[in-house]
C-alpha cells in the first residue's frame, strides 16, 4: 500500500545543516516533493525531484534519492531561524491523481 | 498575481450547521483539490476535480460535498453529517509537475 514516513521532530542549532528524511512504499512514484508549511499557512512547494534522479540542488537545499531503499532526504545548510517549520514530503506518480503525503517534521532552529 | 486564495481564514460553526468554504483560482489550472489536515498529520484528501463539472471522491469524503461550475472556483460543504469536522483545510489546483496551495481555512465547531 502507499505509505509516507517522516520523523515527527528535528531540533538544530542556527548555522548548522538540518536533515530531514523520509521513506515511502510505492516504488512506481515518478515524483518526489517537499512542502514547508508555516504556522497557520498553507503549503510552499520548496522543491522537487525526479525519481530517475539521485540528487538535486538548489541554493542551500540539497534533495537526495535512494531509489533502493526508498528514501527522500531533504538538507538544508546553514539553517536560520526562518526556516523553522512543518516539512512535508509527498510521492506523486503520473498514473494517480494525488499526492500521498507524510505527515510531516517539524524543525525547530535554536538561536 | 497568480495565485490561490481561500476563504475566510477562520471559520466557526455551530454542531448541525452546513457550511461552506471558498477556494479559487487564477492560474488558469483544470485540477483542484481539497485536503484536510489534522494536527501531527498529513494531508488527507477529500475530493478532487479534474475539469470543470466533473469531480471524484478522495479518502475521506464523508459528510463534505463539492462542486465544479466554474474552472476557478471549487468550494467545499462541511455538512452536518461530518462527525468530526474541527480541523484546517487547504485547497490545492494542480500545474505542471505541481499543486500549490492556498493559505488555508481553519474551520472550529463549537
Amino acid at each position: 500500500g502507499e505509505d509516507v514516513e517522516q520523523s515527527l521532530f528535528l531540533s538544530v542549532r542556527e548555522g548548522d545543516s538540518s536533515v530531514i528524511n523520509c521513506t515511502y512504499t510505492d516504488s512506481s512514484s515518478t515524483y518526489l516533493y517537499w512542502y514547508k508549511q508555516e504556522p497557520g499557512a498553507g503549503l510552499q512547494l520548496l522543491t522537487y525531484i525526479f525519481s530517475n534522479m539521485d540528487m538535486k540542488q538548489d541554493q542551500r537545499l540539497t534533495v537526495l534519492l535512494n531509489k533502493k531503499d526508498k528514501h527522500l532526504s531533504l538538507r538544508i545548510a546553514d539553517t536560520q531561524t526562518g526556516d523553522s517549520a512543518i516539512y512535508f514530503c509527498a510521492e506523486g506518480m503520473d498514473s494517480s491523481y494525488k499526492l500521498i503525503f507524510g505527515s510531516g517534521t517539524r524543525l525547530l532552529v535554536r538561536p | 498575481d497568480g495565485g490561490i486564495t481561500q476563504s475566510p481564514k477562520y471559520l466557526f460553526r455551530k454542531e448541525g450547521q452546513n457550511v461552506t468554504l471558498s477556494c479559487e483560482q487564477n492560474l488558469n489550472h483544470d485540477a483542484m483539490y481539497w485536503y484536510r489536515q489534522d494536527p501531527g498529520q498529513g494531508l488527507r484528501l477529500i475530493y478532487y476535480s479534474q475539469i470543470v463539472n466533473d469531480f471524484q471522491k478522495g479518502d475521506i469524503a464523508e459528510g463534505y460535498s463539492v462542486s465544479r461550475e466554474k474552472k476557478e472556483s471549487f468550494p467545499l460543504t462541511v455538512t452536518s453529517a461530518q462527525k468530526n469536522p474541527t480541523a484546517f483545510y487547504l485547497c490545492a489546483s494542480e500545474g505542471v509537475d505541481e499543486q500549490f496551495f492556498g493559505p488555508g481555512t481553519r474551520l472550529t465547531v463549537l
